[in-house]
């Protein structure tokens, strides 16, 4: 099975903090992304990579950044907390080239910013 | 840009009876369609998918769901339900040109036993 594995499924952090959330997949997928997902929200996309050291904004990317060093593993940073940062962020990855969409997903990361 | 809609955000069933949930995507070309499902404290996984073909797909645990393009929907559909579909339902739309997965809102069904 794919396995998705986000390093932290709870944070605490105060505003102003710098945050890191990691992700590292194990099946050589290309295809990495992170979403946040809020209530009455679904999911938004905040970055997405198709390859090591590449990135592409996706929809809400304003405030975050993300790093790609390693195939397996897509960091996502919040440079300077704010509250309303406070969400559940999913880490996901798909085999596809640029394809068909079909994500995996990890347990989520829930970051409250106090 | 793209948009998908789903129009229930709670529904409440109780056991046996039969599900629809309505999903509406706004982009008129080339598409492919999820429903993802996610169990409460479980991570997000695929039900089904419709990428070409028969317009009627069929997922796992007895779920289903139709492709209409005429009506840029996707519905969600299971004849009866069981206590352990509580969950919440995605539903998601690729344009095949822009790479992007797209979700709606979601909708959050409570089986009740």
């Amino acid at each position: 099975d794919v396995k998705v594995t986000q390093s932290s499924r709870y944070l605490v952090k105060r505003t102003g903090e710098k945050v890191f959330l990691e992700c590292v997949q194990d099946m050589d997928h290309e295809n990495m992304f992170w979403y946040r997902q809020d209530p009455g929200l679904g999911l938004r996309l905040i970055y997405f990579s198709y390859d090591v050291k590449m990135k592409e904004k996706g929809d809400i990317p304003e405030g975050y950044s993300v790093s790609r060093e390693k195939k397996e593993r897509f960091s996502l940073i919040l440079e300077s907390a704010s509250t309303n940062q406070t969400s559940m962020y999913l880490c996901a990855s798909s085999p596809d080239g640029r394809g068909t969409g079909e994500l995996f997903f990890g347990e989520g990361s829930r970051l409250t910013v106090l | 840009a793209q948009s998908v809609s789903q129009h229930n955000h709670h529904v409440i069933l109780s056991e046996a009876a039969s599900l629809e949930l309505g999903c509406n995507y706004s982009y008129g070309g080339t598409v492919n369609l999820f429903w993802y499902v996610q169990y409460p404290g479980q991570h997000l996984q695929l039900l089904l998918k419709y990428f070409s073909g028969d317009p009627l797909v069929k997922g796992i645990k007895g779920f289903e769901a139709e492709f209409i393009k005429s009506k840029f929907s996707f519905n969600l559909r299971k004849p009866s339900v069981q206590w352990s579909d509580t969950a919440e339902y995605f539903c998601a739309v690729m344009n095949t040109g822009f790479q992007k997965l797209v979700f709606g809102t979601g909708t959050r069904l409570l089986v009740s036993p």
